[in-house]
C-alpha cells in the first residue's frame, strides 16, 4: 500500500529557532500534499495544500510567512516553522494524494513539535 | 462550510461489547466519508471509506453506514477488544471545489479487559 513518511518524528527546539519537517511519499507520486495541525484531543485542522511546483494554498488564519511550505518534487514536501514559539507546539501531520486516485489521501505518522 | 461532529467524545466499554460511534455533518454534498483510527501520538490509519452512493461498508468487525440525506454516519464495532482502544475520527471529502477532508474531533474509545 501507499506509504507516507515524516521526518523527524519528534523535535524539541528553543523559542526563536526554525524547524523543518519533511513529508515523503515512498512508493507513489503525489501531486498534492496536505499539512494538518492537531492539538491535544482535538481534530486535525488543515493548514495548507501544496501542489508540486507551485505555491501552497493556505487556509484562513494560517500565516504563510510563519509556516513555509515547499513542494519541490512529486515525492517531497517540507513545512518550515519559522521563528517558532511555544504556541506553535503541536502535532503536525502530512498527507499525500496519489496522482491517479485523487479522492484518497495517505497520511504520514506525524511530527511532534515542542517549542521551549 | 462543512462541520463534522462526533458524539460521544469519549467512550469506555467492557471487552466483548458491541458499540456504535456517531458522526454527523452539516453539508450533504460530499464525495465520500472515511473513518480513521488514531493511536496516541501516531498518525491516522484508514479503516473504511464509503462513497456517497453507498450505504455501508464492512471490514472484519467494523461496519460503517452512511445516510447522506440526514448527514449521519455510524461506525459499528462488534465484539470489542482492548486492542480497539484508540481515537476514531470521521472525515468527509467535499464534492465541491474545495476537494479537502474535514475532520470531526474524534471519539476516544477505551475497551476494558
Amino acid at each position: 500500500g501507499a506509504v507516507v513518511s515524516q521526518h523527524p518524528s519528534r523535535v524539541i527546539c528553543k523559542s526563536g529557532t526554525s524547524v523543518k519537517i519533511e513529508c515523503r511519499s515512498l512508493d507513489f507520486q503525489a501531486t498534492t500534499m496536505f499539512w494538518y495541525r492537531q492539538f491535544p484531543k482535538k481534530s486535525l485542522m488543515l493548514m495548507a495544500t501544496s501542489n508540486e511546483g507551485s505555491k501552497a494554498t493556505y487556509e484562513q488564519g494560517v500565516e504563510k510567512d510563519k509556516f513555509l511550505i515547499n513542494h519541490a518534487s512529486l515525492t517531497l514536501s517540507t513545512l518550515t516553522v519559522t521563528s517558532a514559539h511555544p504556541e506553535d507546539s503541536s502535532f503536525y501531520i502530512c498527507s499525500a494524494r496519489d496522482l491517479n486516485t485523487w479522492e484518497t489521501q495517505y497520511f504520514g505518522p506525524g511530527t511532534r513539535l515542542l517549542v521551549l | 462550510k462543512q462541520e463534522v461532529t462526533q458524539i460521544p467524545a469519549a467512550l469506555s466499554v467492557p471487552e466483548g461489547e458491541n458499540l456504535v460511534l456517531n458522526c454527523s455533518f452539516t453539508d450533504s454534498a460530499i464525495y465520500n466519508l472515511q473513518w480513521f483510527r488514531q493511536d496516541p501520538g501516531k498518525g491516522l490509519t484508514s479503516l473504511l471509506l464509503i462513497q456517497s452512493s453507498q450505504r455501508e461498508q464492512t471490514s472484519g468487525r467494523l461496519n460503517a453506514s452512511l445516510d447522506k440525506s440526514s448527514g449521519r454516519s455510524t461506525l459499528y464495532i462488534a465484539a470489542s477488544q482492548p486492542g480497539d482502544s484508540a481515537t476514531y475520527l470521521c472525515a468527509t471529502f467535499s464534492s465541491g471545489s474545495a476537494r479537502q477532508l474535514t475532520f470531526g474531533s474524534g471519539t476516544q474509545l477505551t475497551v476494558l479487559p
